[in-house]
């Protein structure tokens, strides 16, 4: 157990849909990372906040997006949802400002989106 | 950004050691290299990092060469629970982290 929660843990909805999907990080942890994984992308970086602040985008469609709150949690956005987002959504949470470096990120079980 | 090349797949069997080879020809100076661990289904787990010559922890070792230009993950004496993919990543501490890549990973299998 990483300590990182995500919720829910699995999701099925239909094409056009908005999703909202939870993390909470580790107790203590400041910077929050969103990823995701389908079959035939692997694992896509898609932003990172820390401390309540955007910190670094990466692959994040317009109609994606992310905030995080003064209690640390954040949520992830899906809107007009596509065949083509289901996926594994993970979040990450580290004590600092972990960047390229990569360096000690602990993921949550993830959130398995089934888009029909 | 440096990129990471590694094998696709691996099989070896229980009891054995494992070496995990990641080459990043273009490795920058400020780069360090990390490693992950992933399950089916699972998020990735942090196994290692280092930045020069040996590093080791409760798990693993992580031996990178002098021109640092690839990297070899080291598991001892695996057993069936290390079959999942390890990923190598290289990059720079203080750049964004819209930078991170995994990659494809290495398929490691264990068998009896």
């Amino acid at each position: 157990d990483s300590g990182v929660t995500q919720t829910p843990k699995h999701l099925i909805t239909a094409t056009g849909q908005r999703v909202t999907l939870r993390c909470s990080p580790r107790s203590g942890d400041l910077s929050v990372y969103w990823y995701q994984q389908s079959l035939d992308q692997g694992l896509q970086f898609l932003i990172q906040y820390y401390n309540g602040e955007e910190r670094a985008k990466g692959n994040i469609l317009e109609r994606f997006s992310a905030q995080q709150f003064p209690d640390l949690h954040s949520e992830l956005n899906l809107s007009s949802l596509e065949l083509g987002d289901s996926a594994l959504y993970f979040c990450a949470s580290s004590v600092g400002d972990e960047r390229a470096g990569g360096g000690e990120q602990y993921f949550g079980p993830g959130t398995r989106l089934t888009v029909t | 950004l440096a990129k990471t090349t590694q094998p696709i797949s691996m099989d070896s069997y229980e009891g054995q050691e494992v070496n995990i080879t990641c080459s990043h020809n273009n490795i920058a100076t400020n780069d360090y290299i990390t490693w992950y661990q992933q399950f089916p289904s699972q998020g990735p787990r942090f196994i290692i990092q280092g930045y020069k010559t040996k590093v080791t922890n409760e798990v693993a070792s992580l031996f990178i060469p002098a021109d640092r230009k690839s990297s070899t993950l080291s598991l001892p004496r695996v057993s069936l629970s290390d079959t999942a993919v390890y990923y190598c990543l290289v990059g720079d501490v203080d750049s964004s982290a819209s930078k991170i890549i995994f990659g494809s990973g290495t398929r490691l299998s264990i068998r009896p």
